[in-house]
């Protein structure tokens, strides 16, 4: 069972900020967070990952609360081929294995 | 590198036909995954290797399906006798290991299976 709570849907307009939440209150102290996307039709796809300080790379940045139970994934500029299904996975409660939940369906409207 | 290779892309087959998907990960990767995608149930792991062993098989979904990697650069996925609820895209991915920071998957194209 995925042990993360994200938004259904969420629309963002194109050129501004999406910021994706989710929480991850059963989250240990040496399990790391990872965020993928899902276009339509297409394999899942990494963005970013982080421990307990905020991450950014050329995708994405990662926003980390101090007690770590929630993340925010925040893309600065949205673009319409950013509309995807987005998936947090956060603890793995032990088990090396990833399991998805059902992300948040992000539309960038024009 | 190529990624995660996965043939074929779409299978269409008949009820009760066997049905074999084949996945070759990235060269150098010791863990390879299995996931199914449906509408209504997501996507589910079905079966991980690590070093070519296989850990849990804990989401194969009953005794049609069975998974095996005879070596670090080919896996299979079988279903026999297929039946039209195995209707779904199968992923393979493909990482350097499995948790902490080498739990970073790459994902394949998907086969897409339809069984009439």
């Amino acid at each position: 069972d995925a042990k993360t709570t994200q938004p259904t849907s969420m629309d963002c307009a194109e050129g501004r900020a999406a910021n994706l939440p989710c929480n991850h209150s059963t989250i240990s102290g040496n399990e790391y967070v990872y965020w993928y996307r899902q276009i339509h039709s297409q394999g899942p796809q990494y963005i970013i990952h982080g421990l307990k300080n905020n991450e950014t790379n050329e995708m994405a940045s990662l926003i980390i609360t101090e007690d770590r139970k929630s993340s925010t994934l925040i893309l600065p500029h949205a673009t319409l081929r950013d509309t995807a299904v987005y998936y947090c996975i956060g603890p793995q409660g032990g088990s090396e294995k990833l399991v998805f939940g059902k992300g948040t369906k992000l539309t960038v409207n024009p | 590198d190529a990624g995660v290779i996965q043939s074929p892309r779409h299978e269409v087959t008949e009820m009760g036909q066997e049905v074999t998907l084949r996945c070759k990960p990235i060269s150098g990767h010791n863990s390879l995954f299995w996931y199914r995608q449906t509408m209504m149930r997501g996507l589910e792991l079905l079966i991980y290797f690590n070093n070519n062993v296989p850990i849990d098989d804990s989401g194969m979904p009953e005794d049609r399906f069975s998974a095996k990697m005879p070596n670090a650069s080919f896996s299979t996925l079988k279903i026999q006798p297929s039946e039209p609820r195995d209707s779904a895209v199968y992923f393979c991915a493909s990482s350097l290991g499995v948790g902490g920071l080498t739990a970073k998957l790459f994902f394949g194209s998907g086969t897409q299976l339809s069984v009439l």
